[in-house]
């Protein structure tokens, strides 16, 4: 069974840096053709893809949030690592962090975990 | 960076009534289209990848249609449990992008 967990801040300060957590069980980045992404979604508004890395460290970012984001991974705790610089009240969102194959889609999801921005 | 534009942005039918909901993209992302589904308070689910191949579990009534640039999902008939968010998914190229999403709402 795939699982994912998304753990972090629930609250930041506008100019923070939010470090997001998305643990999971049931896949291995250690296992060719495996990947996880960040996705997020503003309350009521579209889902929009942030970032991904694959098993083999190779990393993808949104260019609109390039210069912000660094996603990381260690495989030995099953965890992939999500920072975001310089927090806006307009980044207030869900973050969510999903599995996907390099030649699949997002299949499995997190519940999500909500980041509000606020002073 | 491929757009992908869901039409309409809300669908207002009742319980039994077929749902055509539309997804256009800005350049052909070949077959590499998928769907999700979300409800309030939950994380979306994959219903339709590969632009017409279901998902595992996904019941018969939904079904995905198109190529290129345009692309269908087909609800047949609605049950109670399909009013919801839908939204469009492509992998053909990076950055990934996803549809703003169309909501279908009861009558």
């Amino acid at each position: 069974q795939i699982t994912l967990k998304e753990s972090g801040p629930t609250l930041v300060k506008p100019t923070q840096t939010l470090t997001l957590t998305c643990t999971f069980t049931g896949i291995s980045l250690s296992n060719r053709a495996v990947g996880v992404g960040w996705i997020r979604q503003p309350p009521g508004k579209a889902l929009e893809w942030l970032a991904f890395i694959y098993w083999d460290d190779e990393k993808h970012y949104s260019p609109s949030l390039q210069s912000r984001l660094t996603i990381t991974k260690d495989a030995s705790k099953n965890q992939v690592v999500l920072t975001m610089a310089n927090m806006e009240p307009v980044d207030t969102a869900t973050f969510y962090c999903a599995h996907r194959r390099s030649s699949g889609n997002f299949d499995y999801w997190g519940r999500g975990t909500l980041v509000t921005v606020s002073s | 960076e491929i757009v992908l534009t869901q039409s309409p942005a809300t669908l207002s039918l009742s319980p039994g009534e077929r749902a055509t909901l539309s997804c256009r993209a800005s350049q052909s992302v070949s077959s590499y289209l998928a769907w999700y589904q979300q409800k309030p308070g939950q994380a979306p689910r994959l219903l339709i990848y590969d632009a017409s191949n279901r998902a595992t579990g996904i019941p018969a009534r939904f079904s995905g249609s198109g190529s290129g640039t345009d692309f269908t999902l087909t609800i047949s008939s609605l049950e109670p449990e399909d009013f919801a968010s839908y939204y469009c998914h492509q992998r053909s190229n990076w950055p990934l992008t996803f549809g703003g999403g169309t909501k279908v709402e009861i009558k």
